[in-house]
């Protein structure tokens, strides 16, 4: 039962260009998302999050979007500078903190 | 201050013998999340504890895998029997007593469990 789905394995984008990475989910109940950085033998470290009650919120060159009718939400990179390059995991809150993740998508920024 | 800290962060072991991880909170942080990734996967919640409570195990497999989170000392994750299909990384997580509902939490490096 996958809460949270990323569909992109993986994306590339070349330096200065946006990153699109996107998201969707089935649970109505969720509170807010969040999005989260890995890096190879790092734990995930956060990045930006939304409130379910927003459908925007930015963060220098972070931005995200929350669709709720579409269940669907996505981060914008701009620029994408080649230090993004990591695993990004969406992530879902519910009940009692608890985070649900999507499979994460690697995102290469090319120089 | 310190992050959350994890313990070791890679351990060997055969089957059958036994696993244990540790992790301490991040100072002011009552609240400890378990997650294993399995390779090539996301992140999967395994348990949630607070300060000698289980709040909720719903992801914990039934048998081998247990959780503590003792009053003085770090959480320990331990896996009994080892299996091969044990091999992942187990991350923890903290958050402070009150996150404000936006559901932030903090990682850990992760211990790098292999089952020869």
């Amino acid at each position: 039962d996958q809460q949270v789905k990323q569909n992109s394995p993986s994306l590339s984008v070349q330096e200065g260009r946006i990153s699109i990475l996107n998201c969707d989910y089935t649970n109505s109940m969720f509170d807010y998302f969040l999005w989260y950085k890995k890096y190879p033998a790092e734990g995930p470290t956060f990045l930006i999050s939304i409130s379910s009650i927003k459908d925007k919120n930015e963060d220098g060159r972070f931005t995200v979007f929350l669709n709720k009718s579409a269940k669907h939400l996505s981060l914008h990179i701009v620029p994408s500078q080649p230090g993004d390059s990591a695993v990004y995991f969406c992530a879902a809150s519910g009940e009692g903190n608890k985070l649900v993740f999507g499979a994460g998508t690697i995102l290469r920024v090319k120089s | 201050n310190a992050g959350v800290m994890q313990n070791p962060r890679h351990l060997v072991r055969r089957r059958g013998q036994e696993a244990r991880l540790r992790c301490s909170p991040m100072k002011g942080h009552s609240h400890v999340y378990w997650y294993r990734q399995l390779p090539e996967e996301g992140l999967k919640f395994m348990v949630y504890l607070q300060k000698e409570n289980i709040i909720d195990e719903s992801g914990m497999p039934k048998e081998r895998f247990s959780a503590e989170f003792p009053k003085e000392g770090p959480s320990i994750l331990r896996i009994q029997q080892v299996v091969r299909g044990d091999s992942a990384a187990y991350f923890c997580a903290s958050s402070p007593l009150h996150a404000g509902n936006t559901g932030e939490l903090f990682f850990g490096e992760g211990s790098r469990l292999t089952v020869l």
